[in-house]
Protein backbone atom coordinates (compact mmCIF):
# COMPACT_ATOMS: atom_id res chain seq x y z
CA UNK A 1 0.00 0.00 0.00
CA UNK A 2 0.80 3.38 0.01
CA UNK A 3 2.20 5.36 3.15
CA UNK A 4 2.81 9.30 3.48
CA UNK A 5 3.24 10.37 6.87
CA UNK A 6 4.22 13.90 7.93
CA UNK A 7 3.78 15.50 11.48
CA UNK A 8 0.19 16.40 12.00
CA UNK A 9 0.98 19.90 13.59
CA UNK A 10 3.91 22.51 14.14
CA UNK A 11 4.47 25.95 15.52
CA UNK A 12 7.26 28.17 14.43
CA UNK A 13 7.41 32.03 14.82
CA UNK A 14 7.22 34.72 12.40
CA UNK A 15 10.32 35.91 10.69
CA UNK A 16 11.74 32.51 11.47
CA UNK A 17 12.46 29.43 9.26
CA UNK A 18 10.63 26.06 9.34
CA UNK A 19 10.99 22.74 7.87
CA UNK A 20 8.41 20.06 7.23
CA UNK A 21 9.27 16.61 6.60
CA UNK A 22 7.51 14.32 4.53
CA UNK A 23 8.72 10.47 4.55
CA UNK A 24 6.36 8.35 2.10
CA UNK A 25 7.03 4.66 1.02
CA UNK A 26 5.09 3.53 -2.56
CA UNK A 27 4.80 1.51 -5.12
CA UNK A 28 6.05 3.29 -7.53
CA UNK A 29 7.99 6.85 -7.65
CA UNK A 30 7.12 9.39 -10.35
CA UNK A 31 7.76 12.64 -8.29
CA UNK A 32 6.56 14.17 -4.86
CA UNK A 33 4.69 17.47 -4.47
CA UNK A 34 4.07 20.06 -1.82
CA UNK A 35 0.98 22.04 -1.53
CA UNK A 36 0.20 24.58 0.93
CA UNK A 37 -4.03 24.45 1.55
CA UNK A 38 -5.60 27.02 3.83
CA UNK A 39 -8.89 26.26 5.64
CA UNK A 40 -11.75 25.51 3.44
CA UNK A 41 -9.92 26.26 0.43
CA UNK A 42 -8.31 23.81 -2.36
CA UNK A 43 -4.89 23.69 -2.01
CA UNK A 44 -2.19 25.49 -4.19
CA UNK A 45 0.65 23.73 -6.04
CA UNK A 46 4.00 24.93 -4.34
CA UNK A 47 6.83 22.15 -5.19
CA UNK A 48 7.71 19.62 -7.48
CA UNK A 49 10.76 17.42 -7.06
CA UNK A 50 11.86 14.02 -8.73
CA UNK A 51 15.78 13.90 -8.61
CA UNK A 52 17.08 14.21 -5.73
CA UNK A 53 18.34 17.58 -4.42
CA UNK A 54 17.35 20.89 -3.12
CA UNK A 55 14.80 23.27 -5.14
CA UNK A 56 14.18 26.49 -4.26
CA UNK A 57 12.15 28.73 -4.97
CA UNK A 58 11.70 32.41 -2.99
CA UNK A 59 11.27 31.55 0.23
CA UNK A 60 10.36 27.60 -0.27
CA UNK A 61 12.65 25.95 -1.00
CA UNK A 62 12.20 21.57 -1.16
CA UNK A 63 14.45 18.91 -0.69
CA UNK A 64 14.30 14.82 -1.92
CA UNK A 65 16.12 11.94 -1.00
CA UNK A 66 14.65 8.87 -2.91
CA UNK A 67 17.13 6.45 -1.72
CA UNK A 68 15.54 7.70 2.17
CA UNK A 69 12.39 8.16 0.67
CA UNK A 70 11.76 11.32 2.16
CA UNK A 71 11.54 14.76 1.27
CA UNK A 72 10.96 18.33 3.50
CA UNK A 73 9.48 21.73 2.55
CA UNK A 74 11.51 24.78 4.01
CA UNK A 75 9.97 28.00 4.56
CA UNK A 76 12.22 30.86 5.35
CA UNK A 77 11.04 34.53 6.71
CA UNK A 78 7.93 33.08 8.22
CA UNK A 79 5.26 35.17 7.72
CA UNK A 80 1.14 34.98 9.21
CA UNK A 81 0.06 34.29 5.90
CA UNK A 82 2.23 30.87 5.97
CA UNK A 83 -0.19 29.76 8.91
CA UNK A 84 -1.85 26.70 7.04
CA UNK A 85 -2.07 22.85 6.20
CA UNK A 86 1.31 21.70 4.34
CA UNK A 87 0.55 18.89 1.97
CA UNK A 88 3.04 16.38 0.80
CA UNK A 89 1.76 14.30 -2.10
CA UNK A 90 3.39 11.21 -4.08
CA UNK A 91 2.59 10.38 -7.72
CA UNK A 92 3.41 6.54 -7.30
CA UNK A 93 1.96 6.01 -10.88
CA UNK A 94 3.34 6.45 -14.33
CA UNK A 95 3.51 9.80 -14.29
CA UNK A 96 -0.28 9.85 -14.43
CA UNK A 97 -0.87 12.11 -11.75
CA UNK A 98 -3.22 10.01 -9.41
CA UNK A 99 -1.35 11.66 -6.21
CA UNK A 100 -1.69 10.02 -2.95
CA UNK A 101 -1.53 12.70 -0.37
CA UNK A 102 -0.34 12.71 3.58
CA UNK A 103 -2.69 13.98 6.35
CA UNK A 104 -1.01 17.39 5.82
CA UNK A 105 0.91 19.71 8.72
CA UNK A 106 -1.13 22.41 9.92
CA UNK A 107 1.58 25.06 10.54
CA UNK A 108 0.61 28.13 12.40
CA UNK A 109 2.56 30.83 12.49
CA UNK A 110 2.80 33.20 15.49
CA UNK A 111 3.38 36.90 16.61
CA UNK B 1 -1.97 31.33 -14.48
CA UNK B 2 -4.07 28.64 -15.24
CA UNK B 3 -7.74 28.20 -13.06
CA UNK B 4 -9.94 25.23 -12.72
CA UNK B 5 -13.53 26.85 -11.81
CA UNK B 6 -15.42 24.52 -9.38
CA UNK B 7 -19.25 25.03 -8.87
CA UNK B 8 -21.08 25.32 -7.05
CA UNK B 9 -18.83 25.99 -3.81
CA UNK B 10 -21.72 24.89 -1.42
CA UNK B 11 -24.53 22.97 -1.59
CA UNK B 12 -27.16 21.49 1.04
CA UNK B 13 -29.38 18.62 0.11
CA UNK B 14 -31.76 16.33 1.45
CA UNK B 15 -30.98 12.76 2.13
CA UNK B 16 -31.87 10.85 -1.44
CA UNK B 17 -31.38 13.53 -3.48
CA UNK B 18 -28.83 14.16 -6.30
CA UNK B 19 -26.47 16.97 -6.34
CA UNK B 20 -24.03 17.53 -9.27
CA UNK B 21 -20.52 19.80 -9.12
CA UNK B 22 -18.75 21.21 -12.13
CA UNK B 23 -15.25 21.12 -12.46
CA UNK B 24 -13.81 23.64 -15.64
CA UNK B 25 -10.72 24.75 -16.70
CA UNK B 26 -11.12 28.17 -18.01
CA UNK B 27 -7.76 29.02 -20.19
CA UNK B 28 -6.67 25.27 -20.99
CA UNK B 29 -7.92 22.26 -21.91
CA UNK B 30 -7.80 19.06 -20.10
CA UNK B 31 -7.80 15.85 -21.14
CA UNK B 32 -7.59 14.44 -17.47
CA UNK B 33 -9.10 16.08 -14.44
CA UNK B 34 -9.07 13.99 -11.10
CA UNK B 35 -11.99 13.67 -8.21
CA UNK B 36 -11.32 13.86 -4.61
CA UNK B 37 -12.49 13.77 -1.43
CA UNK B 38 -11.57 15.27 1.82
CA UNK B 39 -12.96 14.96 5.37
CA UNK B 40 -12.41 17.51 7.71
CA UNK B 41 -8.54 16.77 9.17
CA UNK B 42 -8.24 14.38 6.70
CA UNK B 43 -5.85 14.02 3.64
CA UNK B 44 -7.63 14.95 0.12
CA UNK B 45 -8.35 11.18 -1.17
CA UNK B 46 -8.34 10.27 -4.73
CA UNK B 47 -11.89 9.34 -5.66
CA UNK B 48 -11.17 8.99 -9.46
CA UNK B 49 -9.54 9.76 -12.50
CA UNK B 50 -11.58 11.19 -14.89
CA UNK B 51 -10.66 11.40 -18.66
CA UNK B 52 -12.27 13.53 -21.59
CA UNK B 53 -14.32 11.15 -24.30
CA UNK B 54 -14.15 8.09 -21.70
CA UNK B 55 -15.54 6.19 -18.66
CA UNK B 56 -13.86 7.44 -15.83
CA UNK B 57 -11.25 5.15 -13.74
CA UNK B 58 -12.29 4.67 -9.90
CA UNK B 59 -10.48 4.44 -6.73
CA UNK B 60 -11.07 1.03 -4.84
CA UNK B 61 -14.00 1.57 -2.53
CA UNK B 62 -15.14 4.09 -4.64
CA UNK B 63 -18.98 3.44 -6.07
CA UNK B 64 -18.88 4.20 -9.39
CA UNK B 65 -22.71 3.89 -9.47
CA UNK B 66 -22.97 6.65 -6.43
CA UNK B 67 -20.78 8.62 -8.17
CA UNK B 68 -21.19 9.73 -11.40
CA UNK B 69 -18.28 11.22 -13.79
CA UNK B 70 -18.83 13.24 -17.24
CA UNK B 71 -16.28 14.44 -18.89
CA UNK B 72 -17.97 15.45 -22.13
CA UNK B 73 -15.49 18.56 -23.20
CA UNK B 74 -11.72 19.13 -22.87
CA UNK B 75 -12.72 21.87 -20.28
CA UNK B 76 -15.62 20.46 -18.01
CA UNK B 77 -15.95 17.52 -16.05
CA UNK B 78 -18.51 16.71 -13.80
CA UNK B 79 -19.43 14.72 -10.40
CA UNK B 80 -22.44 13.91 -9.66
CA UNK B 81 -23.61 12.29 -6.17
CA UNK B 82 -27.00 10.26 -6.79
CA UNK B 83 -29.05 9.64 -3.48
CA UNK B 84 -26.65 11.42 -1.26
CA UNK B 85 -26.85 10.78 2.13
CA UNK B 86 -25.01 12.67 5.57
CA UNK B 87 -22.13 10.12 5.63
CA UNK B 88 -21.46 11.63 1.66
CA UNK B 89 -20.93 15.34 3.28
CA UNK B 90 -17.67 16.31 2.55
CA UNK B 91 -15.53 18.37 0.59
CA UNK B 92 -14.83 17.24 -3.21
CA UNK B 93 -12.16 19.30 -4.81
CA UNK B 94 -11.34 18.47 -8.81
CA UNK B 95 -7.68 18.96 -10.33
CA UNK B 96 -6.42 19.24 -13.94
CA UNK B 97 -2.97 19.39 -14.93
CA UNK B 98 -2.28 22.72 -16.43
CA UNK B 99 1.54 22.23 -17.62
CA UNK B 100 4.31 20.69 -16.85
CA UNK B 101 4.77 18.72 -13.65
CA UNK B 102 1.68 20.95 -12.37
CA UNK B 103 -1.85 20.51 -11.03
CA UNK B 104 -4.30 23.10 -10.87
CA UNK B 105 -7.24 22.48 -8.36
CA UNK B 106 -10.47 24.03 -7.91
CA UNK B 107 -11.76 26.03 -5.13
CA UNK B 108 -13.53 22.84 -3.49
CA UNK B 109 -17.51 21.95 -2.83
CA UNK B 110 -18.57 21.68 0.52
CA UNK B 111 -21.38 19.32 0.54
CA UNK B 112 -23.92 18.86 3.26
CA UNK B 113 -26.90 15.85 3.19
CA UNK B 114 -29.43 16.52 5.49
Amino acid sequence: GQNIDQPTEMTATEGAIVQINCTYQTSGFNGLFWYQQHAGEAPTFLSYNVLDGLEEKGRFSSFLSRSKGYSYLLLKELQMKDSASYLCAVDSGAGSYQLTFGKGTKLSVIP
Amino acid sequence: GAVVSQHPSWVICKSGTSVKIECRSLDFQATTMFWYRQFPKQSLMLMATSNEGSKATYEQGVEKDKFLINHASLTLSTLTVTSAHPEDSSFYICSAKSGANVLTFGAGSRLTVL
